[in-house]
């Protein structure tokens, strides 16, 4: 069965920082590219950040770009995001996503997992 | 940065109504981009990747057509299963971005 487990999420101060991984299984991870997408309470969906099969092509939301790093460990099987100085604005849960095309550039999202709640809050 | 508009933001509507949803974006993305179907507390689905072509395992009744700037999701015959927020997404160029949602409720 093809899953996507995020993990890494909770209640972090302003500024602080935390690293959300994702868990792959049921195919062949290194074949795909793969993105983090969150969503605040009651908002609709943000794109954050995506990454290359072979992380040879990474893209960032304006909102994060500087703050936050994506990568992945083809190894393991895993995605990661590492969240730096942290904003209420950051608030949301954050999903992991699969990308279609194996090996392609980046394309929609077919797999997706049940997400990781980050909460900023003093 | 590319923009999506859709339209409406809500729509209320029968089981068995012909419902379309409108998704623009600011400059052209050619065919790519894709049609999501969120439920609450769930993660969401792809339905439609490159405007048009159906997502394995997803019903008939959902269509997608357009290029461009001009898009729409049409679900010919509304199911109760239907009953859903929709997003667009354009993968043209970073930043991938999402339209709002069209929420399509009981009428």
């Amino acid at each position: 069965e093809v899953q996507l487990v995020e993990s890494g999420g909770g209640l972090v101060q302003p500024g602080r920082s935390l690293r959300l991984s994702c868990a792959a299984s049921g195919f062949t991870f290194d074949d795909y590219a793969m993105h983090w997408v969150r969503q605040a309470p009651g908002k609709g969906l943000e794109w954050v950040s995506g990454i290359s099969w072979n992380s040879g092509s990474i893209g960032y939301a304006d909102s994060v770009k500087g703050r936050f790093t994506i990568s992945r460990d083809n190894a393991k099987n895993s995605l990661y995001l590492q969240m730096n100085s942290l904003r209420a604005e950051d608030t949301a849960l954050y999903y992991c996503a699969k990308d279609v095309r194996v090996r392609g550039v980046m394309y929609a999202f077919d797999i997706w997992g049940q997400g990781t709640m980050v909460t900023v809050s003093s | 940065d590319i923009q999506m508009t859709q339209s409406p933001s809500t729509l209320s509507a029968s089981v068995g109504d012909r419902v379309t949803i409108t998704c623009r974006a600011s400059q052209s993305i050619s065919s790519w981009l894709a049609w999501y179907q969120q439920k609450p507390g769930k993660a969401p689905k792809l339905l439609i990747y490159k405007a048009s072509s159906l997502e394995s395992g997803v019903p008939s009744r959902f269509s997608g057509s357009g290029s461009g700037t001009e898009f729409t999701l049409t679900i010919s015959s509304l199911q109760p299963d239907d009953f859903a927020t929709y997003y667009c997404q354009q993968y043209n160029s970073y930043p991938f971005t999402f339209g709002p949602g069209t929420k399509v409720d009981i009428k």
